[in-house]
């Protein structure tokens, strides 16, 4: 089935400093969505993006989609203690079922 | 609005224990879906209903796993028996209408011993 791969596993930064994490398919994705998880928490949905080239910003956060819809980046300015967490993608490759990728964990150092 | 829930938060049980989990999706909403995160693993879809009918089992592991929606409303998740590997945190989700962004539940950590 659909599977995306997602990098880094883990990432450390120091409060203030940028994060990215990125997905990537070996198929052209119909789209993507991102979800946080808190630590102790749940998936939350944050965004879905469908359209090639796609540029999407939640405050600190830029989504993007590639323009062969093969891949994405959640990217966080500036981080603070409350972005700690990890970062889902995930796809549909059917109509429901989500395939999420293993996620990225972020630290951020006061 | 009340989002989705599920109980009990935690469950500690020994291998050859049985375990049923349950889920109350978002009121209205007529998909639902099991989803299990294994340590150290990404989160793996194991079932969909729409309403009461099983939409889509296919990440269901094996036949100790059954799931149940009679009437359509709350779900349940049963391991017998449950065996080490079957530990991990079961999260269920709910969608509805048009709008497929599913909505998770806070999750049930089991631990099989």
């Amino acid at each position: 089935g659909q599977q995306v791969m997602q990098i880094p596993q883990y990432q450390h930064v120091q409060e203030g400093e940028d994060f990215t994490t990125y997905c990537n398919s070996s198929t052209t994705l119909s789209n993507i969505q991102w979800y946080k998880q808190r630590p102790g928490g749940h998936p939350v949905f944050l965004i879905q993006l469908v359209k090639s080239g796609e540029v999407k910003k939640q405050k600190r956060l830029t989504f993007q989609f590639g323009e062969a819809k093969k891949n994405s980046s959640l990217h966080i300015t500036a981080t603070q203690t409350t972005d700690v967490g990890t970062y889902f993608c995930a796809v549909r490759p059917g109509s429901y079922q989500l395939t999420f990728g293993k996620g990225t964990k972020l630290s951020v150092i006061p | 609005e009340a989002g989705v829930t599920q109980f009990p938060s935690h469950s500690v049980i020994e291998k050859g224990q049985t375990v049923t989990l349950r889920c109350d999706p978002i009121s209205g909403h007529d998909n639902l879906y099991w989803y299990r995160r294994v340590m150290g693993k990404e989160i793996k879809f194991l079932l969909h209903f729409v309403k009461e009918s099983k939409q889509d089992e296919s990440g269901m592991p094996n036949n100790r796993f059954l799931a149940e929606r009679t009437g359509g409303t709350y779900s349940t998740l049963k391991v017998q028996p449950a065996e080490l590997e079957d530990s991990g945190v079961y999260f269920c989700a709910s969608s509805g209408g048009l709008d497929r962004t599913q909505y998770f539940g806070p999750g049930t950590r089991l631990t099989v011993l």
